[in-house]
């Protein structure tokens, strides 16, 4: 099946920084979504992006489908973007795969 | 519009017995996932609903794990016997369609097997 792996697998961030956090994924996808696991466990969801690229305030999100990657920007970072961020791709509408997820903590 | 709701948000048991968690998607949601998280990792599916049928539950360990989703609308996993490798928590979330769009998750159970 599809593997999806992201990276870096931690980072640490002082606050008002910027970062970009990146998902590569084996084979075509359907759809591609990015998540955000807060420190108390709720994901949520930011962007659905299977190709292009979508804004929203701080983040944005670009995904290249041909070349089977996808980057998350996070913009003059804030403590409350840190947690943990996932991206997640399927092949069909189906069989969603999450991979091992990015740790940030950004520093006051 | 409500969210994704699970319950119990915690629960104990020791190894052999067995525990039930309980999920209501948002309303109209026509498909629903049951995801494992192990801590440190990613959300693993176990099985995905679309309505009442089952469309995908190649990672659910069946010789202990079931689940079901009566009339298309809430749905309940179940684990019977428990083992300690079971200690995670147990994510539900919904889509509107058909799979594939954005997937909205719940709080999540917390299972401890002891």
């Amino acid at each position: 099946g599809i593997q999806v792996e992201q990276s870096p697998p931690d980072l640490i961030l002082q606050e008002g920084a910027n970062s970009t956090l990146r998902c590569n994924f084996s084979d075509s996808v359907n759809n591609l979504q990015w998540f955000h696991q807060n420190p108390w466990g709720q994901l949520i969801n930011l962007f659905y992006i299977p190709s292009g690229t979508k804004q929203n305030g701080r983040l944005s999100s670009t995904t290249v489908a041909t070349e089977r990657y996808s980057l998350l920007y996070i913009s003059s970072s804030q403590t409350t973007d840190s947690g943990v961020y996932f991206c997640a791709a399927d092949t069909g509408g189906f069989k969603t795969i999450f991979g091992a997820g990015t740790r940030l903590f950004v520093k006051a | 519009e409500a969210g994704v709701a699970q319950s119990p948000r915690y629960k104990i048991i020791e190894k052999r017995q067995s525990v039930a968690f309980w999920c209501n998607p948002i309303s109209g949601h026509a498909t629903l996932y049951w995801y494992q998280q192990i801590l440190g990792q990613g959300p693993k599916l176990l099985i995905q609903f679309q309505n009442n049928g089952v469309v995908d539950d190649s990672q659910l360990p069946k010789d202990r794990f079931s689940a079901e989703r009566l009339k298309g609308v809430d749905s309940t996993l179940k684990i019977q016997p428990a083992k300690l490798e079971d200690s995670a928590v147990y994510l539900c979330a919904s889509s509107w369609g058909s799979g594939g769009e954005t997937q909205y998750f719940g709080p999540g159970t917390r299972l401890l097997v002891l």
